[in-house]
């Protein structure tokens, strides 16, 4: 079965900070992405990637940004952190049918 | 924009009933329709998945139902069980392969009494 690992289940950062989200797949697909999920709005998308160094804006791009320098690994970043942005965040990949998603990181900003 | 609209939010059912949850999409270019379930603690996991060329699926107890020209998609789960309960969420794609970004529906929290 493909595996998407997210490095970190819970994470608690302070406000200003630059926080780094890694996920990484191990079954060679092209397609990565990065959600948040928070009550009430369902998944939204953040970025989304097709392939090496190829990055796009998904639904609410703004205060993150996205690395991908290996196929394998999808690197999101919140380059100053602010309580707005605690949330459930899901790497998940795919490749021909259906996503495969990690099993989430909790971030809080305090 | 593009848009997944997804109900009930919450939906409880007795062991062995019937739920049923649906959802509408906007864009009339969508083809690829997969359902997902999350559980406590976990990432959402693909549960069945149908495409528009199809007007059903089922894969055991959990079948989905399409409806291109109303742009409506239902998922049915028939003798519900206690491990049914979680959160399902639907999406809908333009891509056949799913090479294309998922729009997601908010979620419906099913929860099976025994």
């Amino acid at each position: 079965d493909v595996k998407v690992t997210q490095s970190s289940r819970y994470l608690v950062k302070r406000t200003g900070e630059k926080v780094f989200l890694e996920c990484v797949q191990d079954m060679d697909h092209e397609n990565m992405f990065w959600y948040r999920q928070d009550p009430g709005l369902g998944l939204r998308l953040i970025y989304f990637s097709y392939d090496v160094k190829m990055k796009e804006k998904g639904d609410i791009p703004e205060g993150y940004s996205v690395s991908r320098e290996k196929k394998e690994r999808f690197s999101l970043i919140l380059e100053s952190a602010s309580t707005n942005q605690t949330s459930m965040y899901l790497c998940a990949s795919s490749w021909l049918r259906g996503y495969t998603f990690g099993s989430g990181t909790r971030l809080t900003v305090v | 924009g593009e848009n997944v609209e997804q109900h009930p939010s919450t939906l409880s059912v007795q062991e062995g009933d019937s739920a049923v949850i649906k959802c509408t999409y906007s864009d009339s270019a969508s083809n690829y329709f997969p359902w997902y379930k999350q559980e406590l603690g976990k990432g959402p996991q693909l549960i069945i998945d149908i495409r528009s060329n199809v007007g059903e699926k089922k894969d055991q107890r959990i079948a989905v139902t399409l409806n291109k020209t109303a742009k409506h998609f239902s998922l049915h789960i028939t003798e519900t069980q206690p491990e049914d309960s979680a959160v399902y969420f639907c999406a809908a794609s333009r891509a056949s392969y799913n090479t294309d970004k998922l729009i997601f529906g908010t979620g419906t929290r099913l929860q099976v009494f025994p």
